[in-house]
């Protein structure tokens, strides 16, 4: 079946570092690929997609282009902010065209220290 | 923007209550879906449904059940519940049947079994 890995973490950056996520998939056909954010106490919102191959999804500085060729959507951030500190998810949507819910890695707790 | 309404944020119950979790969507999606979000284990799909009065197992469904009467409402079921069921609940809501579509989530349930 589909499956998602993610490096879990916790990842401890500064203020201003630069930031990778790694994400790779393993899946049928040819998924939409996701990353969503959950701050504390809160659910997970939609951080940016990428629905075929080549394609770079990006939103709040964030970027993460979608790998065909190695199974990959890896985050990535410029200058990142105490603000970003969250959970971050990586996931899957089939091909199939059902309504199948998505696939997703266990999360990345990333802690941005001043 | 899309609000998906969850009825509780926390919730106690005790070991053989029969429970529910309630979640409201506002803007007419068709798919619906119930995960619940455990340390290290990530996101799992429980039930979902693609439209009123359907209903699709996932990929946990064991002791739990759903409704759903109306489009915009879908109710979790924990017929009898268990210590092994205290974790956060999360509801999402999709437009229509499709990879590509985001879905998006309330701000879950934390439930505890005593």
């Amino acid at each position: 079946g589909d499956s998602v890995t993610q490096m879990e973490g916790p990842v401890t950056l500064s203020e201003e570092a630069f930031l990778t996520i790694n994400c790779t998939y393993t899946a049928t056909g040819y998924p939409s690929l996701f990353w969503y954010v959950q701050y504390p106490g809160e659910g997970l919102q939609l951080l940016l997609k990428a629905t075929k191959a080549d394609d770079k999804g990006s939103n709040k500085g964030f970027e993460a282009t979608y790998r065909k060729e190695t199974t990959s959507f890896h985050l990535e951030k410029g200058s990142v902010q105490v603000s970003d500190s969250a959970v971050y998810f990586c996931a899957l949507s089939s091909s199939g065209g059902g309504a199948d819910g998505l696939t997703f890695g266990k999360g990345t707790h990333l802690i941005i220290q001043p | 923007d899309v609000k998906v309404t969850q009825s509780s944020r926390y919730l106690v119950k005790r070991t053989g209550e029969k429970v529910f979790l309630e979640c409201v969507q506002d803007m007419d999606h068709e798919n619906m879906f119930w995960y619940r979000q455990d340390p290290g284990l990530g996101l799992r799909l429980i039930y979902f449904s693609y439209d009123v009065k359907m209903k699709e197992k996932g990929d946990i469904p064991e002791g739990y059940s759903v409704s759903r009467e109306k489009k915009e409402r879908f109710s979790l079921i924990l017929e009898s519940a268990s210590t092994n069921q205290t974790s956060m609940y999360l509801c999402a809501s999709r437009p229509q049947a499709g990879g590509n579509q985001p879905q998006h989530f309330g701000d879950g349930t934390r439930l505890s079994i005593l």
